[in-house]
Formats: structure tokens, C-alpha cells, sequence
């Protein structure tokens, strides 16, 4: 069964530093997505993509965060100058329809 | 703002039957959604329920909405060891593009 996957699986990283996480959607799926999880906290919405655009993003989302598609495979999310309070589990999902999202297993960044 | 609520632990016996219950605040919402996260793994969905319906049964689960009440429960009959997990509710938002999710309920299985 398809599945989506994320690279790498831990991500450390010095405060103000620039990370990007990887993520290869399900192949035939034409949405994508990012969430985070804060340790003890909800899984949030960062952002959703559709047609090589940015469909949705919440206000978590401000300017050190982007994501790409740079290519028919990869979806990736880049934070440009890394915080303490960015350490998080960084999930990508996907989705054929925007009804069913798929997520993948998870990159979990560390921001010392 | 939209939100999720439920219950953080629940503890059953192996072969008795779970109730997880979960509150939501949008009522625009097309679908809600019942994902399951085992230890060190990503959020597998397990099974969601369209908004029109009351009632969805997919082998041991059964799912049921109660539209009036902003009210959705996941019943998992006979249940496992290996359904120890966090069950999360999750509801999706009025333009239809994120999900919005409760913070889980621990469900320990014990034999």
C-alpha cells in the first residue's frame, strides 16, 4: 500500500540555523500538506498546496516558513532561521481529494 | 475559533468494548475523521464518517455522529492489545483544507 514518506526521521539543529524537511507524497495524490505536533500539545496546521500554489496556511505560518514542490516527487517545507520554540514533531500528509488526508511518519526537529 | 475536545485516557480490559468520545465546535464541517498513533509512528486514519451520516460500522469500529450535539464517538468492539494507542478526532475546517484535531485520547489495553 502506498505510503507517505518523510526524511530524516530526527533533525538537530543549532537556533537560527535553516532546515529543510523532506516529504514524498503518495504518488497520484494532488494535495499536500504540513502539520506540527509540540510535545504534550494538538497536532496544528501549518500550511495546505495545491497546483503549485499555497491554498491555506495558518498564522503559524509566517515569513521564516516556505514550502516547495520542487519537483513531481518531493514536497518540502524549509524554516529559514530556526527558533527554540520550533522543536516539534513536523508531520507532511497528502491527499487524492482533499477529503482524505494520508499522513506520513513524522520528521522530528530539535532546536538547540 | 474551531476547535476539538476529548477525553485524554481511557483503560479497558482485552475483549471488552472502547468508547472514545469527541466534542467539535464547526458546524460546516463535510467529514470527521478518526486517526491512530502508535509509539514512534506518523497518524494512521482509521476511519472517517460524512456529515450526513449518523452511523459508520467498518468491522470492529463503529462511528457515530450526532450532528445536534456536535458529538462523534469511536466504538472499538473486542478490543486488543494492539489497539493500545492515541485515538485522535479531528474535524475539518470550513474551507475544507486542514484538519483540525483534538489532542488525543491514550487508550491502555490491558489483558
Amino acid at each position: 500500500e502506498p505510503e507517505v514518506t518523510q526524511t530524516p526521521s530526527h533533525q538537530v539543529t543549532q537556533m537560527g540555523q535553516e532546515v529543510i524537511l523532506r516529504c514524498v507524497p503518495i504518488s497520484n495524490h494532488l494535495y499536500f500538506y504540513w502539520y506540527r505536533q509540540i510535545l504534550g500539545q494538538k497536532v496544528e496546521f501549518l500550511v495546505s498546496f495545491y497546483n503549485n500554489e499555497i491554498s491555506e496556511k495558518s498564522e503559524i505560518f509566517d515569513d521564516q516558513f516556505s514550502v516547495e514542490r520542487p519537483d513531481g516527487s518531493n514536497f518540502t517545507l524549509k524554516i529559514r532561521s530556526t527558533k527554540l520554540e520550533d522543536s516539534a514533531m513536523y508531520f507532511c500528509a497528502s491527499s487524492p481529494n482533499q477529503n482524505t488526508q494520508y499522513f506520513g511518519p513524522g520528521t522530528r526537529l530539535t532546536v538547540l | 475559533g474551531e476547535d476539538v475536545e476529548q477525553s485524554l485516557f481511557l483503560s479497558v480490559r482485552e475483549g471488552d468494548s472502547s468508547v472514545i468520545n469527541c466534542t467539535y465546535t464547526d458546524s460546516s464541517s463535510t467529514y470527521l475523521y478518526w486517526y491512530k498513533q502508535e509509539p514512534g509512528a506518523g497518524l494512521q486514519l482509521l476511519t472517517y464518517i460524512f456529515s450526513n451520516m449518523d452511523m459508520k460500522q467498518d468491522q470492529r469500529l463503529t462511528v457515530l455522529l450526532n450532528k445536534k450535539d456536535k458529538h462523534l464517538s469511536l466504538r472499538i468492539a473486542d478490543t486488543q492489545t494492539g489497539d493500545s494507542a492515541i485515538y485522535f478526532c479531528a474535524d475539518g475546517n470550513q474551507a475544507g483544507t486542514a484538519l483540525i484535531f483534538g489532542k488525543g485520547t491514550t487508550l491502555s489495553v490491558s489483558s
